[in-house]
């Protein structure tokens, strides 16, 4: 079985640039989630789709963060503009519904300069 | 407010010297308990659920342990391979919103 696939692995971008990362979750999986993992810290948790709805973004900076899963299968999630301390990586999961195991991918490793 | 506390923060052993690393937690109603194996420049790998006090778990030199305000990971005679950043979350009734710890930072030494 595939799992949580994740792109692009690492980018580095200019403090006030754009930055858009792509998450596929496991074939079947309804929810889907992204957190925000700091260096030394454990993941914080952004953003919660359950199908193609927002299920908790309480977290979620509004003002410079954006995400979508349009079709309720993948998601992306945006960063405009960035800031320095946007530097984390940004991990993606799903799992069957909401309350289920969560399965994550690699990450990606965002550096803001 | 919800929050989990992982202690401690780093830990070395020797190969073969058995310990265990705490996961304290206060929720609103707990619905699963979670640990996670995160090697470095990997995402989180799921080890356990664990459900309800007095509940335990194996796997390998693993074991999970529940109580109600706190969960133990045991680790027997660890080999180096075990060396990694050991993650736990609580899963509350009220929301489904899941919280992590910050972690332990696992060293075994040959």
């Amino acid at each position: 079985e595939a799992g949580v696939a994740q792109s692009p692995r690492y980018k580095i971008i200019e403090k006030r640039q754009s930055v858009a990362f792509w998450c596929n979750p496991i074939s079947g999986h309804a929810t889907l989630y992204w957190y925000q993992q700091i260096l030394g810290q454990g993941p914080k948790l952004l953003i919660q789709f359950q199908n193609n709805g927002v299920v908790d973004d309480s977290q979620l900076p509004k003002d410079r963060f954006s995400a979508e899963r349009l079709k309720g299968v993948d998601s992306t999630l945006k960063i405009q503009p960035a800031k320095l301390e946007d530097s984390a990586v940004y991990l993606c999961a799903s799992s069957f519904s909401s309350g289920e195991t969560q399965y994550f991918g690699p990450g990606t490793r965002l550096l803001v300069l | 407010e919800d929050q989990v506390t992982q202690s401690p923060e780093a830990l070395r052993l020797q190969e073969g010297e058995s310990s265990s690393l705490n996961c304290s937690y206060t929720v609103s109603g707990l619905r699963g308990l979670f640990w996670y194996r995160q090697d470095p420049g990997k995402g989180p790998e799921f080890l356990f659920t664990l459900y309800s006090a007095g509940e335990e778990k194996e796997k390998e030199r693993l074991k999970a342990t529940l109580t109600k305000k706190e969960s133990f990971l045991h680790i027997t005679a660890p080999k180096p391979e075990d060396s990694a950043t050991y993650l736990c979350a609580a899963l509350n009734t009220g929301g489904f919103k899941t919280i992590f710890g910050a972690g332990t930072r696992l060293f075994v030494k040959a």
